[in-house]
Formats: C-alpha cells, structure tokens, sequence
C-alpha cells in the first residue's frame, strides 16, 4: 500500500478484555516496529520484527502483551487482560531497515474504561 | 543502555524569534540521531538525520559529540512550526531507535 495503515483507528474497551490491534506495513519493507505512545512517556517501544529473525521483544511491559508478524507482512499486537494504564496511541512503523528511517501509520487510540 | 532526554515538555515562542528544541543522549558508542515532528492530526514523519547534514523547513541540528547533545534550531519560528517534536537514537548496528519524551512547541502570532 501506499502507507502504514493500522486498524481500528480507535478502540475502547472494558478493563480484562483482550484487543487485537492489526498493523499493514508498506509492501517490501522488512522491519516493522510497535511503539506506545502517551501523555509524558514519550514513545515507548514494544517490539520489532525484523525479516524471518527472532523478534526483539524486549520492550513488551509485561506478558500480558504479545505480538506477531504472518508472512512476513501483517502485524498483530495483542494485549490481554487490559488494564487502565494500558490506554494510549499504539503506533506502528515499518521501514526497510538500516540505514533507512521509519513510516509511522496514523495509530490506534486505545482506552480502556 | 541508550537513553534519550528532552528536558522541556512544552515550549512557546513568539513568530520569528529563534527556536531551539534540546535533545541530550546517553550512548557510549557512535549514535545515529534523528528529528520527527507530528504536526495537528498528522502522522509522525521524519523531520532530518544527522548523517544527513540537511536542513529541512529551516530547521538544522548538529551532533555535538562531546556534550552528547543534538539540539534542534530555526532562526526565525513560523506558526506552521508547532507541533510535537520527538529527538531519536539508534545505536550503532542496531534497528530501533530510542525517542525521548518530546517537546510541544507552540509558535504565537
């Protein structure tokens, strides 16, 4: 496509109910990232893929969230059991790799009541 | 580990005074440092790249290596400058990068 698009652009749900958040990246770009952003934590990363690697996961705040890519295309973040404190921007970004920068979708706004 | 500070949450200046957004890193070895800015319901985008030694919209910033800094300027601020701002790094051989807390720059009439 044209861009990163990500899916649902907003989502609310209920403390303890499990979201999918669904990220397209641009065709042909190898890498693709999740970063959380909020109200003065900046961005947060999460988690990257990288072609047919082991993702680095080492962001993930707590096992409660888990993500992954199929076909080496369409990305799937999950959270679980979501909580209050789980409620922000969750950007996704997919870039060709080094040296290149990323192109960031638009985001899904998360809120959980 | 690699840290980003952006030690101002918000900053506002007048039309056509000087901006400069502060960006200071923690990395020990040969960083790469990057701009983004998100504008008004806009995406976050690629403002410039230190490597790249470009000026973009009248902004410019410089790798000062010594005081691990990489500090974001315009000589003379325009309203079409506001927007947040977040200072980035990637650490050699690495994918990701690291953002600091951002900057809210607000430009007045």
């Amino acid at each position: 496509g044209a861009g990163v698009s990500q899916s649902p652009s907003n989502k609310v749900t209920e403390k303890g109910k499990d979201v999918e958040l669904r990220c397209d990246p641009i065709s042909g770009h190898t890498a693709l990232y999740w970063y959380r952003q909020s109200l003065g934590q900046g961005l947060e990363f999460l988690i990257y893929f990288q072609g047919n690697s082991a993702p680095d996961k080492s962001g993930l705040p707590s096992d409660r969230f888990s993500a992954e890519r199929t076909g080496g295309s369409v990305s799937t973040l999950t959270i679980q059991r979501t909580q209050q404190e789980d409620s922000a921007v969750y950007l996704c970004a997919s870039s060709w790799g080094l040296p290149y920068g990323y192109t960031f979708g638009s985001g899904t706004r998360l809120t959980v009541v | 580990a690699q840290r980003v500070t952006q030690p101002e949450k918000l900053l506002s200046v007048f039309k056509g005074a000087p901006v400069e957004l502060k960006c200071n890193y923690s990395y020990s070895g040969s960083p790469e440092l990057f701009w983004y800015v998100q504008y008004s319901r806009q995406r976050l985008q690629l403002l410039l790249r230190h490597i790249s030694r470009e000026s973009i919209k009248g902004f410019t910033a410089d790798l000062n290596k010594g005081e691990t800094s990489f500090h974001l300027k315009k000589p003379f601020a325009q309203e079409e400058d506001s927007a947040m701002y977040y200072c980035a790094l990637r650490r050699q051989g690495a994918q990701k990068l690291v953002f600091g807390q951002g900057t809210r720059l607000t430009i007045n009439p």
